[in-house]
């Protein structure tokens, strides 16, 4: 079954990139990479998703490497509303059965004045 | 637009008693996906729902069930509470089926508290 490991906390300064790893070693061929991000108090937030090209939208960025083990989420300008848990998540189950998201224990990033 | 409402927010309940939370999703978004998040497992994934019929299924004890109306409006039931199920229940709404890559848009959840 697919998971990920990601650094339970980081800091970053404002204003700065924040890079946030993670390992997803086990992914399947066809599995895609999703990335959510959870502020205190509020439900989680999506971010972006990617399969084996890098993507970017209006809030981050994603790059995946050529094997597919590992990724990057890259918020460019971090700021102080950018701290929250962020978690890296891959599928696992069957399609119509018991096909779900796996939510690992997230990195808590710190966005530092 | 209006998000995913979670009803109630808060919600204090004793050992053995059953409880309903509600979910009504955005407007146009037929899944709804439940979630378990507690400090120490995290978020767990309970159940999908797609036009009325449960599609995926976690890993959970049948006292846990829901169900979606035609309005893909959802609620989930706990029957037999016990003080484990102490938790932030977390509902999440999208466009398709959750195997289709769409995001997920989640509500902020109802906290359930069982003495």
């Amino acid at each position: 079954d697919a998971k990920t490991t990601q650094p339970t906390s980081m800091d970053c300064a404002e204003g700065r990139a924040a890079n946030l790893p993670c390992n997803h070693s086990t992914i399947s061929g066809n599995e895609y990479v999703y990335w959510y991000r959870q502020i205190h108090s509020q439900g989680p937030q999506y971010i972006i998703h990617g399969l084996k090209n890098n993507e970017t939208n209006e809030m981050a960025s994603l790059i995946i490497t050529e094997d597919r083990k590992s990724s990057t989420l890259i918020l460019p300008h971090a700021t102080l509303r950018d701290t929250a848990v962020y978690y890296c998540i891959v599928p696992r189950g069957r399609r119509d059965s018991n096909y779900q998201l796996i939510w690992g224990a997230g990195t808590k990033l710190i966005i530092k004045p | 637009k209006a998000g995913v409402t979670q009803t109630p927010r808060y919600l204090i309940k004793t050992r053995g008693q059953q409880v309903t939370l509600s979910c009504s999703p955005i407007s146009g978004h037929r899944s709804v996906s439940w979630y378990q998040q507690t400090p120490g497992q995290g978020l767990q994934f309970l159940f999908e729902y797609f036009s009325e019929t449960q599609r995926n299924k976690g890993n959970f004890p049948g006292r846990f069930s829901g169900r979606q109306f035609s309005n893909s409006r959802s609620e989930m039931n706990v029957s037999t509470l016990e003080l484990g199920d102490s938790a932030l229940y977390l509902c999440a709404s999208s466009l398709a089926p959750l195997e289709t890559i769409q995001p997920q848009h989640f509500g902020d959840g109802t906290r359930l508290s069982i003495l």
